[in-house]
């Protein structure tokens, strides 16, 4: 398997733009998880799947995210419309089961100017 | 609920010296706890795990980590650093039962090794 996979690896967007990331999990894993990563705050967790179905979305910051999972191999994460204060590094990461590894993708670093 | 404390945001050590990275967990539950590690512009990769096995987990690249649930502590070690290990490496926690089944990872630390 060639991982879990995200495009575009760079992003540079105009404030008031819409963003759209995209991922593509290793085949198999139950469990899907998008991550936002800053110097200031970290490795936060936005959102989880399990089975395609959204489980927990309290990390979501505001209205203007949104993530889909329309199948087993494919999620988003959208932001419409972005904002400067929404740059940084975009991870999605997937898992087999509970209690088991998650595997990252290399990420999509977002500029929004 | 589930968190992670890492102890330390910026650790140096000489090339050769012994690699002590802290983490401190809380869990309602039985926790699975990792460590991952991060080069610049990569992302995370999985450097151990700990899951209810061995409390003594050993891990890629020679580092181990022990489970110490009366201390809730997993802290990551290596004997003797290496250039190569310098990285953010990042602790995390999640459940196997119930409803836990975020990962949340610590704040991170951020490890400089020189000569």
């Amino acid at each position: 398997d060639a991982g879990v996979i995200q495009s575009p690896r760079h992003e540079v967007t105009e404030m008031g733009q819409e963003v759209t990331l995209r991922c593509k999990p290793i085949s198999g894993h139950d469990y899907l998880f998008w991550y936002r990563q800053t110097m200031m705050r970290g490795l936060e967790l936005l959102i989880y799947f399990n089975n395609n179905v959204p489980i927990d979305d309290s990390g979501m910051p505001e209205d203007r995210f949104s993530a889909k999972m329309p199948n087993a191999s494919f999620s988003t994460l959208k932001i419409q419309p972005s904002e400067p204060r929404d740059s940084a590094v975009y991870f999605c990461a997937s898992r087999v089961r509970q209690g088991a590894e998650a595997f990252f993708g290399q990420g999509t670093r977002l500029t929004v100017v | 609920a589930q968190s992670v404390t890492q102890l330390g945001s910026h650790v140096s050590v000489s090339e050769g010296a012994l690699v002590l990275l802290r983490c401190n967990y809380s869990s309602s539950v039985p926790p699975y706890l990792f460590w991952y590690v991060q080069y610049p512009n990569q992302g995370l990769q999985l450097l151990l795990k700990y899951t209810s096995a061995a409390t003594l987990v050993k891990g890629i690249n020679g580092f181990e980590a022990e489970f110490k649930k009366s201390e809730t502590s997993f802290h990551l070690t290596k004997p003797s650093a290496h250039m190569r290990d310098a990285a953010e490496y990042f602790c995390a926690v999640t459940g196997v039962s119930g409803g836990y089944n975020k990962l949340i990872f610590g704040a991170g630390t951020r490890l400089a090794v020189h000569p």
